[in-house]
């Protein structure tokens, strides 16, 4: 099955600096790409998606990455603001199967 | 407000117990599933509709039962508590469960003594 992993449990920036969240994915044939935020006490938010047929999409502020050769995908969030402060996870889908595999998250903190 | 709504918002169950944890979206979403969140965990998917009357199995389905009679509603039943069912869980909603966003309720904190 899927395994969906991120590189660091706790990702602590200052404000005004720029974000980065990795995220690894194990399975090939996963084609859709999904990057949430979850504050304290309440459910994920959806922050953007990318399908496997793109390589970078960008929000507002968020930028993701998806390098399919390593299955490595990415989440930046430009200029962090104490608002950003939350738990990001990475999910990764496989249409066929219409369901998520969630990352074990990464909890950004933003100091002032 | 559209969106997905979950009840009750915090249950203490004693071991052995049963009872059905509430979902209900009104966005017209064809497909459904719940998670459970344990502490330093992702979320794990129990179980998953993309239909009325079709349901399946998730990651961790053991102990738990769902049944999909409206396109709006998707209930959690536990039949027999456990510790180990010790958790948060929420439910989502997506129009077609491919790609883009999924919709989260609020959460379910279940505490199983």
């Amino acid at each position: 099955g899927e395994s969906v992993g991120l590189h660091l449990p706790t990702l602590s920036v200052q404000e005004g600096d720029n974000s980065i969240i990795n995220c690894a994915y194990s399975n090939s044939a996963s084609d859709y790409f999904i990057w949430y935020k979850q504050e304290s006490g309440k459910g994920p938010q959806f922050i953007i998606d990318i399908r496997s047929n793109m390589d970078k999409r960008q929000g507002q502020r968020v930028t993701v990455l998806l390098n399919k050769t390593v299955k490595h995908l990415s989440l930046q969030i430009a200029a962090t603001q104490p608002g950003d402060s939350a738990v990001y996870f990475c999910a990764v889908g496989d249409t066929g199967r219409r369901a998520l595999t969630f990352g074990s998250g990464t909890r950004l903190q933003v100091q002032p | 407000n559209a969106g997905v709504t979950q009840t009750p918002k915090f249950q203490v169950l004693k071991t052995g117990q049963s009872m059905t944890l509430q979902c209900a979206q009104d966005m017209n979403h064809e497909y459904m599933s719940w998670y459970r969140q344990d502490p330093g965990m992702g979320l794990r998917l129990i179980h998953y509709s993309v239909g009325a009357g079709i349901t399946d199995q998730g990651e961790v389905p053991n102990g738990y039962n769902v049944s999909r009679s409206t396109t709006e509603d998707f209930p959690l039943r536990l039949l027999s508590a456990a510790p180990s069912q010790t958790s948060v869980y929420f439910c989502a909603s997506s129009y077609q469960g491919r790609g883009g966003g999924y919709t989260f309720g609020s959460g379910t904190r279940l505490t199983v003594v």
